[in-house]
Order: structure tokens, then C-alpha cells, then sequence
């Protein structure tokens, strides 16, 4: 079955740029979202199909997707983006859903 | 507003069948580029896909899960519900249910419910 591979944790500074990295096998020939998940919230999506924004997200967030590297890039990062990211793709060839492991965005 | 709703049982017995409910408004389960996916995650872990049903009634399953899992709709009730046979400790997570808006391809998973936090335990 596909994987995408990511990071445990991830820490940054205010104001500075976070850059999550997603991997898996010929990643760039698919489709890739991106989840924000909070202490004790439900998951919310903030990439879909690689680079869209949905309404409500800042502008901060955005995304990449070639090769085999997805990427959820939070520029000017403030304490209220400390939360968990999931990477998340449908593999067509299994018919089904598949998540990255997650990575733990620290705000120092 | 699209929102979803997840209902069942908070604990079960080892061995018992999990039968876990999800009510969807906003949207019709028959609309063509509309589906429900089950998705959970144990305490402090990660994300885990279980399951999801198209608007044509075709369904997906976990390989790891699937000989455990059946998705099945009632879309006069607009309700999606899954259940799991022979549960285990292990199987205790928050339990989520999910729209997936399929769209030039693509399958978005927005919004999800709340989730349920099913322990088990005798």
C-alpha cells in the first residue's frame, strides 16, 4: 500500500517560516492535502490538491507538491499554528485513503 | 453549513461488535461528487483511514482492516455507519467521520465531525 513519510516534530521560531515536508513514491503525480489538528479538536483542512487554500485559511499557508515531496509551507509563523499536520492522499491504484504519519509543529 | 455528527457507543467489550453512526446535513449522500469516510486515531498517535462509501453506494476498506469493517448509507436518513466486529483494546481511538468531495479527480476530505472516543475494555 502507498506511504508518505513525515517528520515527528518540527520547532520554529516566530515569525519565521516552517516548511513541512511530505514523501512518498511519485508523490507529484497525485493529489495532496494537508490537515491542521489541534490538542483535543477534530482536523481541519488547510492545502487541498496540492496548493489551494480553502476560504478561511490565511494566506500564510500554502503548498508544493513534485517529485516525491509534498511541502506545507507556514510563513510568519505565530503561536496559534502549534498543532499537528497530516499530509493525506487517495491512492487510485488501491482504492484507498492514505495519511502521513504526521509532524508536531512547536512554536518556540 | 455542512456539518457531521458522529454517534455510538463510548465503550465496548472485548470481542463485541462496534457499530458507530454518522449524521451528515448540508449535503445529500446521493450527490454524485460527495462521499463519507471513517477515519481514527488511537491516543497520541496518528491518523488512520478505515473506510468510505460513494454516492453510488461503492465501497473502499482499509487492507489491514477490511475482513473487520462494513460501510453501509441510509440516504433517507442521511446517515453513513460503520461497524467493526471483534474489537480489542487496541482498537480503542477517537473515531471520526468525514465528507470527501470528489472533484476533477481529486478526493478532499472536508469537513469532519467532532469525533467519538470509543474505549474498550471489559
Amino acid at each position: 500500500s502507498y506511504v508518505l513519510t513525515q517528520p515527528p516534530s518540527l520547532s520554529v521560531a516566530p515569525g519565521q517560516t516552517a516548511s513541512i515536508p511530505c514523501g512518498g513514491n511519485n508523490i507529484g503525480g497525485k493529489n495532496v492535502h494537508w490537515h491542521q489538528q489541534k490538542p483535543g479538536q477534530a482536523p481541519v483542512m488547510v492545502i487541498y490538491d496540492d496548493s489551494e487554500r480553502p476560504s478561511g485559511i490565511p494566506e500564510r499557508f500554502s503548498g508544493s507538491n513534485s517529485g516525491n515531496t509534498a511541502t506545507l509551507t507556514i510563513s510568519r509563523v505565530e503561536a496559534g499554528d502549534e498543532a499537528d499536520y497530516y499530509c493525506q492522499v487517495w491512492d487510485g491504484i488501491s482504492a484507498q485513503g492514505v495519511f502521513g504519519s504526521g509532524t508536531t509543529v512547536t512554536v518556540l | 453549513q455542512v456539518t457531521l455528527k458522529e454517534s455510538g457507543p463510548v465503550l465496548v467489550k472485548p470481542t463485541e461488535t462496534l457499530t458507530l453512526t454518522c449524521t451528515v446535513s448540508g449535503f445529500s449522500l446521493t450527490n454524485s461528487i460527495m462521499g463519507v469516510n471513517w477515519i481514527r486515531q488511537p491516543p497520541g498517535k496518528a491518523l488512520e483511514w478505515l473506510a468510505h462509501i460513494f454516492s453510488n453506494d461503492e465501497k473502499s476498506y482499509s487492507t489491514s482492516l477490511k475482513t473487520r469493517l462494513t460501510i453501509s448509507k441510509d440516504t433517507s436518513k442521511s446517515q453513513v455507519v460503520l461497524t467493526m466486529t471483534n474489537m480489542d483494546p487496541v482498537d480503542t481511538a477517537t473515531y471520526f467521520c468525514a465528507r470527501m468531495r470528489w472533484e476533477s479527480g481529486s478526493g478532499k476530505i472536508d469537513p469532519w465531525g467532532q469525533g467519538i472516543l470509543v474505549t474498550v475494555s471489559s
